[in-house]
């Protein structure tokens, strides 16, 4: 069974662009996570979807948005990028609705120059 | 505002020895926990969960305990082996609550030989 993918891997983006990344969960998991990892915060929760519907949203501007498609693979896009943007972006997908073990990719290393 | 924290940021121990992380939470709604490990550039790996009814569980070297009352839980790993050295991150969420998965801040395991 396929795990998590997220593509690329690797992103150098310029301040001020616009990014999209990609995860396909493990299939038949319908939620799927995101996440950001820095240095200093740690993993900190972007959002969720489940069944194509944002579930959770965590504390992160508005220029973080998301979407999930009907195979259950989902995008996060930034807008208007910052340096500090600059992380590890991880998704997780689960097989159910209710909190259970998520199971992570590998994540997107995007640096913003 | 850290609801999940791991208050040690390393910790060295010898191989075949017993390691224990540490990890407090202040939000009395979490009822679900987990730890994961994580090598550098890749994806968390789930470890162990529990859930607030219990207040051990065990698989294999690894043995989860959790002390409601004192907002506490602790992954002891016996014996310690090389191959666990990497970061472990304690994790919480809510039932009900979807799956976000609020994290600590992690801790660097170093097993020496």
């Amino acid at each position: 069974k396929a795990g998590v993918t997220q593509t690329p891997r690797y992103l150098i983006k310029t301040r001020g662009q616009q990014v999209t990344l990609s995860c396909s969960p493990i299939s038949g998991h319908r939620s799927v996570s995101w996440y950001q990892q820095t240095p200093g915060q740690g993993l900190q929760f972007l959002f969720e979807y489940f069944s194509e519907t944002q579930r959770n949203k965590g504390n992160f501007p508005g220029r973080f948005s998301g979407r999930q498609f009907s195979n259950s693979r989902s995008e996060m896009n930034v807008s208007t990028l910052e340096l500090g943007d600059s992380a590890l972006y991880l998704c997780a997908s689960s097989p159910q609705g209710v909190a259970t073990e998520a199971f992570f990719g590998q994540g997107t290393r995007l640096t913003v120059v | 505002d850290q609801q999940v924290k791991q208050n040690s940021p390393s910790l060295s121990v010898q191989e075949g020895r017993i390691s224990i992380l540490n990890c407090d939470y202040t939000n009395s709604m979490f009822d679900y926990f987990l730890w994961y490990k994580k090598y550098p550039a890749e994806g968390p790996t789930f470890l162990i969960s529990i859930s607030s009814i219990k207040d051990k569980n065990e698989d294999g070297r690894f043995t989860v305990f959790l002390n409601k009352s004192a907002k506490h839980l602790s992954l002891h790993i016996v014996p310690s082996q090389p191959g666990d050295s990497a970061v472990y991150f304690c994790a919480a969420s809510i039932t009900g609550g979807g799956n976000k998965l609020t994290f600590g801040t992690g801790t660097q395991l170093k097993v020496e030989l």
